[in-house]
């Protein structure tokens, strides 16, 4: 088990670019989450799965964010039409309902975005 | 809504030598988790410790412990025997234990340095 894992771990695009964010949880975890943070800040939640529902979405997810799960396994997280207020690192995390350790949520080395 | 304050942005101790974070937090709810994160310069966010709501005996990692007053609703973390590996910014972070809400609500953090 290698934990979950992120790719690409940074990007740099163009404003108005569109870009996506890959992400391979713990296998046998079966929920999956995003969140966004900026220098400074703590994360922020943006999105998580169950399976392959997406059962909550933030505020701060707008139009131009979307997240699939198509197979309840990896996750991508895309962002259209790219602004230079996204830039932030975009964490993946994963946890496994059930057992012991109570849903403990383990996180990845994060994805970092730079619009310029 | 949830929030969690972290009230130091910075705090800096000798190596060998015990700190503590503070951590407060607001929530009308009774049943919760407290967590802290730790997030080294590789920003790969590592759990630290958990403390269960329901439980009023204090949680215990190794060098690492809290101190929970519920009442008071405040979950500091204690670093006994710093070494030069705690080194990192430092997350307190709430969830909800039941209902529709997964997300962690994280604090600002707390930049830990030891010097040796």
């Amino acid at each position: 088990d290698t934990g979950v894992s992120q790719d690409p771990r940074h990007k740099i695009t163009k404003r108005g670019q569109n870009v996506t964010f890959r992400c391979d949880p713990i296998s046998e975890h079966n929920r999956l989450y995003w969140y966004r943070q900026t220098l400074g800040q703590g994360p922020e939640f943006l999105t998580y799965f169950q399976n392959e529902a997406q059962l909550e979405k933030s505020r701060l997810l707008s139009d131009r964010f979307s997240a699939e799960r198509p197979k309840g396994s990896f996750s991508t997280l895309e962002i259209q039409r790219t602004e230079q207020g996204d830039s932030a690192m975009y964490l993946c995390a994963s946890s496994f309902t059930g057992g012991r350790g109570g849903n403990t949520i383990y996180f990845g080395e994060g994805s970092w975005l730079t619009v310029v | 809504a949830q929030t969690v304050t972290q009230s130091q942005p910075e705090m800096s101790v000798q190596e060998a030598e015990t700190v503590t974070l503070s951590c407060t937090y607001d929530t009308s709810e009774s049943d919760y988790y407290l967590f802290w994160y730790k997030q080294p310069p590789s920003r790969q966010m590592i759990l630290v410790i958990r403390q269960e709501a329901y439980k009023q005996q204090n949680a215990t990692e190794n060098r690492f412990s809290v101190n929970f007053q519920k009442a008071a609703k405040s979950f500091s973390l204690k670093i006994s025997d710093s070494q030069l590996g705690d080194a990192a910014m430092y997350f307190c972070a709430y969830r909800s234990s039941g209902g529709a809400t997964n997300k962690l609500i994280f604090g600002t953090g707390t930049l830990l340095a030891v010097q040796p």
